[in-house]
């Protein structure tokens, strides 16, 4: 059981935009603006998307954008490409420099 | 270019001890909180534990009667230790660092897969 709740999969054929929820507490995601967003493809290395809540390092194309509302994080890809087909996983910080992880969302393009 | 490389054995046994290290190149481990991640087959990330350059650390509550980090700055490197394994601690292993006031893991290592079997 991950301490933050995602939807196991979304789903959407290419140019569509999907959005992933990231579900936690005031423990975590509702108390603070540290939420990150990852990207795995399978056998890979996840990879830093989102940080603090929205922010995107140099080199994540713009259609990957998040948000927050109280205790659930939102994670939207804003047209999907083939290559957005991987497992996505939120993390947020719950004090101390603990985290916690969500279970992970499977993204597919149809 | 910062750089995490996880090393250990490929194979525990149920009940022993899993140890593994992460030696980090490219800059200082000083300063920075040094994470373990671990990743079950066809499952999803778990946070185990930091350990920080001074050698403060925190555990993952569910793991922390059997975890502990130890970090060696002379070596550039920190080490993980889980003792009393099961098939259950079978996962990828990954190392991540983040800075202070950074709540977000900007450098990962490739992984180690342990598999806990007789």
């Amino acid at each position: 059981q991950s301490a933050l709740t995602q939807p196991r999969s979304v789903s959407g054929p290419p140019g569509q935009s999907v959005t992933m929820s990231c579900i936690g507490t005031s423990d975590n995601v509702g108390g603070y603006n540290y939420v990150s967003w990852y990207q795995q493809h399978p056998g890979r290395v996840p990879r830093l998307l989102i940080y603090d809540v929205n922010k995107r390092p140099s080199g994540v194309p713009d259609r990957f954008s998040g948000s927050k509302s109280g205790n659930t994080a939102s994670l939207t890809i804003s047209g999907l490409q083939p290559e957005d087909e991987a497992d996505y996983y939120c993390c947020s910080f719950a004090g101390s420099y603990i985290s916690v992880f969500g279970g992970g969302t499977k993204v597919t393009v149809l | 270019q910062v750089h995490l490389q996880e090393a250990g054995p490929g194979l525990v046994k149920p009940s022993e001890t899993l140890s593994l290290t992460c030696l980090v190149s490219g800059g200082s481990i000083k300063n920075f909180f040094w994470n373990w991640i671990r990743q079950s087959p066809g499952k999803g990330l778990e946070w185990i534990g930091y350990i920080y350059s001074s050698g403060a650390a925190q555990y993952n509550p569910s793991l922390r009667s059997r975890v502990t980090m130890l970090v060696d700055t002379s070596k550039n490197q920190v080490s993980l230790r889980l003792t009393s394994v099961t098939a259950a601690d079978t996962a990828m292993y990954y190392c991540a660092r983040h800075g202070s006031r950074i709540y977000y893991f900007d450098y990962w290592g490739q992984g180690t897969l342990v598999t806990v079997s007789s």
